[in-house]
């Protein structure tokens, strides 16, 4: 079946830095990738949407400066999230479709810590 | 407005009782329907979707699912449920358009009692 990998599954970093975390199809081409934030006890909030090869689309009130989608191949999505502070601490899933079979596979997470 | 509500935050079964939860929708078009599994700071399982045809669908885990347009349900059901299947399951509506969204409702916490 469809594979999605996401790295890291857990990650801290200091106030100020960024961080990238990646999203990479492993049988199958990605046409569409998603990405979306969870925060504790609660469900998925979709931040963006991304084709391979152009500009992603941004929910209402996501900061497209503050959180950067690459999807530069059919295989791999990265979001980095820039000069991150405590507040944007938070779970972060990406998903991935074929479009052709409208499969949606989701990664496994990355948990992001802020300090 | 495209919408999915879970009525119910929490569940708590005991093992060996059968579940159901609940799932309604409001979608414009035609929609695409999944239950997900989700246990603590991990990622989604797809336990079975609705595309079309029966409105009957078998997941995983000995989990279905029931897809009623006239009451716009989609309710999960187990006949027996295992320790296991305590976690958190949520319900999402999609497009036949391909490259849509999912959209999510708010999830079922799972709690099953000895």
């Amino acid at each position: 079946g469809a594979v999605v990998s996401q790295h890291p599954s857990r990650v801290i970093c200091k106030s100020g830095t960024s961080v990238k975390i990646e999203c990479r199809s492993l049988d199958f081409q990605a046409t569409t990738m998603f990405w979306y934030r969870q925060f504790p006890k609660q469900s998925l909030m979709l931040m963006a949407t991304s084709n391979e090869g152009s500009k992603a689309t941004y929910e209402q009130g996501v900061e497209k400066d503050k959180f950067l989608i690459n999807h530069a191949s059919l295989t791999l999505s990265t979001l980095t999230v820039t000069s991150a502070h405590p507040e944007d601490s938070s779970f972060y899933i990406c998903s991935a479709s074929d479009d052709r079979d409208s499969i949606y596979t989701f990664g496994s997470g990355t948990r992001l810590t802020v300090v | 407005a495209q919408s999915v509500t879970q009525p119910d935050i929490h569940i708590t079964v005991s093992e060996g009782a059968s579940l159901e939860l609940r799932c309604n929708y409001s979608y414009g078009a035609t929609p695409y329907l999944f239950w997900y599994v989700q246990s603590p700071g991990q990622g989604l399982q797809l336990l079975l979707k609705y595309f079309s045809g029966d409105t009957l669908v078998q997941g995983i885990k000995g989990f279905e699912a029931e897809f009623k347009r006239s009451q716009s349900s989609f309710n999960l059901r187990k006949p027996s449920v295992h320790w296991s299947d305590a976690a958190e399951y949520f319900c999402a509506v999609g497009a036949i358009q391909a490259g849509t969204a999912l959209i999510f409702g708010k999830g079922t916490t799972l709690s099953v009692s000895s």
